[in-house]
Order: C-alpha cells, then structure tokens, then sequence
C-alpha cells in the first residue's frame, strides 16, 4: 500500500495522558498535513511541514498540541494532558508541492 | 468564522438522478476549490478540483461549475448510483501552500 499511513487507527486514553499518532506520508510527497475532524463537520487544518520545517503552527488547537517532522518523513502528532474535548479523528495528508493533498485513514482518539 | 458554507446539509436523490451540492466562500485570496468524498470510518478522497481561471470542469459523472463573480461553486454528480452515498465535502485553498478550509460536509443517499 503506497497511501498515507497512519498510526494507530483507534486510541483510547484517559483524561489527562498525553497521546501521539504518528502519518508516513507517500514516500516522495514533501509536503504534510495534519487536520482534525470531529463528528459532523469537515476537517479542521491545524499545522503543515514542507520537508522538515513546519511553516504554519499557529492554527494548533493549544499548546497542548505539537506536531514535528524530523528528518522530513513521517511526522508525529502529540497531545499532552489530553481533555474530553480532543476527542475527535486526527487526519494526515501529504501533497508533492502544490499538488492534490491525498489523505490517510485517520487516528480516531476516545478520550474517557 | 466560516469561509467556506456549504448547502445542503443532507440530500436524497433516486437512483439516475442528478445530486447537486453547492459551496460559497468569501476569501477571495482563494485559488483552488477541490471537492472530496468521504465514507464513514475512512479519510476524505479527492474526487475532482478546479482553479477560478476555468467556469467548469468534468471528470465521468462528477463536474464542478465555479462562478469567479458570485464566489460560489458546485459539485453535480450525474446518473447518481447508491455507491455514491457519502459524505461530500468543498474546500478552498490557495494552491497547496497553507491548508485547506472545508465545508461542513453534505451527506448524500443515493436511494435505488
């Protein structure tokens, strides 16, 4: 499967855990995404790597939220101290340049 | 602020039929209006996107008509059959750069 993968598919935490997800992103594409989509509504953009630099971060939920993209491949998302309110699905989505931005199965996150 | 209001919320259709879903956006900075397909459980999938130098665009059943002067664009899905039943979403962006801000979605029912 060369698609977006992501990591795990479901989570479900307890209130105040911190979670991270992980997105491999098609294997040339350089740009990443990361999107939240909670029930009923379309996704949400919160943060997007060209390679290695993150180059929006201010749409982060809080600074609970943090995402970083190492070596320029696949990227983690984490949320710390996580609240009943993150519960929602955590989408990826890579893109070569400008060009369509394909999306992975997203991380569904319970938190109880 | 929503920039992107998307109409119906919810759409039934017979089988045969021509479903139609329309998106209006306010920022005119907007320079690339995709529309995906999403069933439940799984990431959003494009299916078919235009650039505001072109009125309309048809890829088989699926075509997007764009009106640059009234900033609204739509999606018409012809000879609709009960596997097109999902959720549709319009989006904008400005070219790749930055993310995409989605419509809150049209959950269609293709009835046979």
């Amino acid at each position: 499967d060369t698609g977006v993968s992501q990591d795990p598919r479901h989570k479900i935490t307890k209130r105040g855990q911190n979670v991270t997800f992980r997105c491999d992103p098609i294997s040339e594409h350089n740009r990443l995404y990361w999107y939240r989509q909670t029930l009923g509504q379309g996704p949400e953009f919160l943060t997007y790597f060209q390679n290695e630099a993150q180059l929006e971060k201010s749409r982060l939920l809080s600074d609970r939220f943090s995402a970083e993209r190492p070596k320029g491949s696949f990227s983690t998302l984490e949320i710390q101290r996580t609240e009943q309110g993150d519960s929602a699905m955590y989408l990826c989505a890579s893109s070569l340049g400008d060009r369509v931005a394909f999306f992975g199965q997203g991380t569904r996150l319970t938190v109880v | 602020q929503q920039q992107v209001k998307q109409s119906p919320q919810s759409l039934i259709v017979q089988k045969g039929g021509i479903s139609i879903i329309n998106c209006a956006y306010e920022n005119t900075a907007f320079d690339y209006f995709p529309w995906y397909q999403q069933f439940p459980g799984k990431g959003p999938a494009l299916l078919i996107a235009i650039r505001p130098d072109v009125s309309e665009k048809k890829e088989g059943r699926f075509t997007i008509s764009f009106n640059k002067s009234a900033k609204q664009f739509s999606l018409h899905i012809m000879d609709s059959q009960p596997g097109d039943s999902a959720t549709y979403f319009c989006a904008a962006g400005y070219g790749g750069a930055d993310g995409l801000t989605f419509g809150k979605g049209t959950h269609l029912i293709i009835q046979p």
